[in-house]
């Protein structure tokens, strides 16, 4: 079956990088749009970033874009994340997400356990 | 502060019937599909109903999904303790990002 497995977190200074995994395995990664969501603590839903599934397009939420970097390798069917120049407000769990795509846009229909991220001094 | 709009918090007994709202615009809900998505405490989200009313596989049709304009609802019937979760609402923006609501947070009382 469909799983996503996340791994990377951890606790990092300010200013520091993370670079996050996401190891996919019941489905091919290459076929579908993969999305990053992450969730501060007690916090709502947000969205981060997509790379889409011809691997060419990839947009960034406006918080993040020019300091996270989202990638793949399709030869190991994982998804990655570069987090840099981490701040405070970017703690969070940080899900690998599978999206389906209908006719403008996607959604969601498996999701990791997630991988937290705690930036702190 | 979340582009989508629901409220915090609602509650109901078991068996009773509960509405969830997701107020957004004409840049989102309004030219696009919502999505509905149940987090049980310590949990990932789960994708509850998709295209507006498609429920996903293997969720009951106590779960219902509904949109209109700019506005979208999730009902659940038949309340169930198992029920107790945050319920997001999400959908895509033609800014080409992704929005959710802010979460409501469901008490079967």
């Amino acid at each position: 079956q469909v799983q996503l497995v996340e791994s990377g977190g951890g606790v990092v200074q300010p200013g520091r990088s993370l670079r996050l995994s996401c190891a996919a395995s019941g489905f091919t990664l290459s076929r579908y749009g993969m999305h990053w969501v992450r969730q501060a603590p007690g916090k709502g839903l947000e969205w981060v970033a997509v790379i889409s599934y011809e691997g060419t397009n990839k947009y960034y939420a406006d918080s993040v874009k020019g300091r996270f970097t989202v990638s793949r390798d399709t030869s190991k069917n994982t998804l990655s994340l570069e987090v840099n120049s981490l701040r405070t407000v970017d703690t969070a769990v940080f899900y690998c997400v599978r999206g389906l795509r209908y006719s403008s846009g996607w959604y969601f229909d498996s999701w990791g356990q997630g991988t937290l991220v705690t930036v702190s001094s | 502060q979340s582009v989508l709009t629901q409220p915090p918090s609602v509650s109901a007994a078991p068996g009773q019937k509960v509405t969830i709202s997701c107020s957004g615009s004409s840049s989102n809900i309004g030219n696009n599909y919502v999505a509905w998505y149940q987090q049980l405490p310590g949990t990932a989200p789960k994708l509850l109903i998709y295209e507006n009313d498609k429920r996903s596989s293997e969720i009951p049709d106590r779960f219902s999904g509904s949109k209109s304009g700019t506005s979208a609802t999730l009902g659940i019937t038949g309340l169930q303790t198992g029920d107790e979760a945050d319920y997001y609402c999400g959908t895509w923006d033609n800014s080409l990002i992704a929005v959710f609501g802010g979460g409501t947070k469901l008490t079967v009382l």
